[in-house]
């Protein structure tokens, strides 16, 4: 099974700012990542798939980068609505399908 | 507008079991493979089983297997028959829609139900 690690568990950044959240796999996933948004409440929300396509409706603010075992995603320039759970995901080597811990992404 | 919408949650005993539902609607449910997520409370997201478009090919967590079964028929629906439920199973079961195609494999979850509660609990 391959072991999704997220860093850091939380994030503070005041809005406006750039968010940086990083994703590693335990062993090569290829580009097979996803990273999903959860508000509290609410369902998980796909943005990013393929390490770097975003999924329809998705801000252009959100990007993914990343291949192999190490992956980002970066909100360029937070706004109030970002403030929420992310989540990224390998679907590469299956079953099972993992998920990271996820980041916790909080108003500085 | 595409939508899943999951039924079914409750209080349960341990032991128990609980048949979860999740219609579909807004898309050609019989051409997207689909899944089971769970997630504990105050926890983060768990698959539990996925199921292709024609219904041939099932897979499970190893935490499930041999307790539940997931199937789905024409009337749009997906299903999830969880028996000897454990405490453990206590979650928000979601399901979801694989992003591209009919077959369990390399794809992603593009679209989420909002979830249904699940308490084992004496």
């Amino acid at each position: 099974e391959i072991v999704m690690t997220q860093s850091p568990a939380t994030l503070s950044v005041s809005p406006g700012e750039r968010a940086t959240l990083s994703c590693r796999a335990s062993q090569s996933v290829s580009s097979n990542l996803g990273w999903y948004q959860q508000k509290p409440g609410q369902a998980p929300r796909l943005l990013i798939y393929a390490a770097s396509t975003r999924a329809t409706g998705i801000p252009v603010r959100f990007s993914g980068s990343g291949s192999g075992t190490e992956f980002t995603l970066t909100i360029s320039s937070l706004q109030s609505e970002d403030f929420a759970v992310y989540y990224c995901q390998q679907y590469n080597n299956w079953p099972p399908y993992t998920f990271g811990q996820g980041t916790k992404l909080e108003i500085k | 507008e595409v939508q899943l919408l999951e039924s079914g949650g409750g209080l349960v005993q341990p032991g128990g079991s609980l048949r979860l539902s999740c219609a579909a609607s807004g898309f050609t449910f019989t051409s997207y493979a689909m899944s089971w997520v769970r997630q504990a409370p105050g926890k983060g997201l768990a698959w539990v089983s996925a199921i292709g478009a024609r219904a041939a090919t099932t897979y499970y967590a190893d935490s499930v297997r041999g307790r539940f079964t997931i199937s789905r028929d024409n009337s749009n629906t997906l299903y999830l028959q969880m028996n000897s439920l454990r405490d453990e199973d206590t979650a928000v079961y979601y399901c979801a829609r694989v992003l591209s195609g009919p077959d369990v494999g390399a794809d992603t979850f593009g679209i989420w139900g909002q979830g249904t509660l699940v308490t084992v609990s004496s």
